[in-house]
């Protein structure tokens, strides 16, 4: 089944020591987005992808990069994880540009900083 | 985001239909409405979308009021493994997706 993949589900990191988190498709879509989701509340995007542009969101700390490096595969880079980045971490792709397009939802990656 | 109003949790009996609003009076003539639901530790899973008619599909009913303010989602047969929380969304700007801050369903047996 054509799916969104993220990897690791459960990550455990130490305070200030760099963590990646992975996600790959097999929707072939153009859109892959990072949301940020703490506990009890709504996921908040980070930033997207469209195709090889990147966006960002605002109000998205410097702390954290994503990479694209071909359609399938999108990773989110944490430089240096504080406490507060302890969340869940989920990954979405849209078949295209307009925002009626569905997204499609990994299972998402807990990360815990120590 | 603080345009789109939820209430914060519902109960439902198993079986029952469930009927879920959100408020969303700042959107324009052209965004869709979009449904989701995370069920514990998940990721969220799309159930629907609709303009302006209301939409249905085999999961659940979408209604949107005429003037788009507000909508309902509708999940005809509740049963216990629709506990979840549901999310209305809509479009942001560019291909940013606002989401509601969602509807905590508890169906109970």
């Amino acid at each position: 089944d054509a799916m969104v993949i993220q990897n690791p589900r459960y990550q455990v990191t130490q305070f200030g020591k760099p963590v990646t988190l992975s996600c790959s498709q097999t929707l072939n879509h153009n859109v892959m987005y990072w949301y940020q989701q703490k506990s009890s509340q709504a996921p908040k995007l980070l930033f997207h992808y469209y195709d090889k542009d990147f966006n960002n969101e605002a109000d998205t700390p410097d702390n954290f990069q994503s990479r694209r490096p071909n359609t399938s595969f999108c990773f989110l880079d944490i430089r240096s994880p504080g406490l507060g980045d302890a969340a869940m971490y989920l990954c979405a792709t849209s078949r295209a540009s307009r925002s009626t397009d569905t997204q499609y939802f990994g299972p998402g990656t807990r990360l815990t900083v120590l | 985001d603080a345009k789109t109003t939820q209430p914060t949790s519902m109960d439902c009996a198993e079986g029952r239909a469930a009927n879920l609003p959100c408020n969303h009076s700042t959107i324009s003539g052209n965004e869709y409405v979009y449904w989701y639901r995370q069920i514990h530790s998940q990721g969220p899973q799309y159930i629907i979308h609709g303009l302006k008619n209301n939409e249905t599909n085999e999961m659940a009913s979408l209604i949107i009021t005429e003037d788009r303010k507000s909508s309902t989602l509708i999940l005809p047969h509740a049963t216990l493994r629709d506990t979840a929380v549901y999310y209305c969304a809509r479009p942001g700007y560019g291909q940013n997706f606002v989401f509601g801050p969602g509807t905590r369903l508890s169906v109970l047996p």
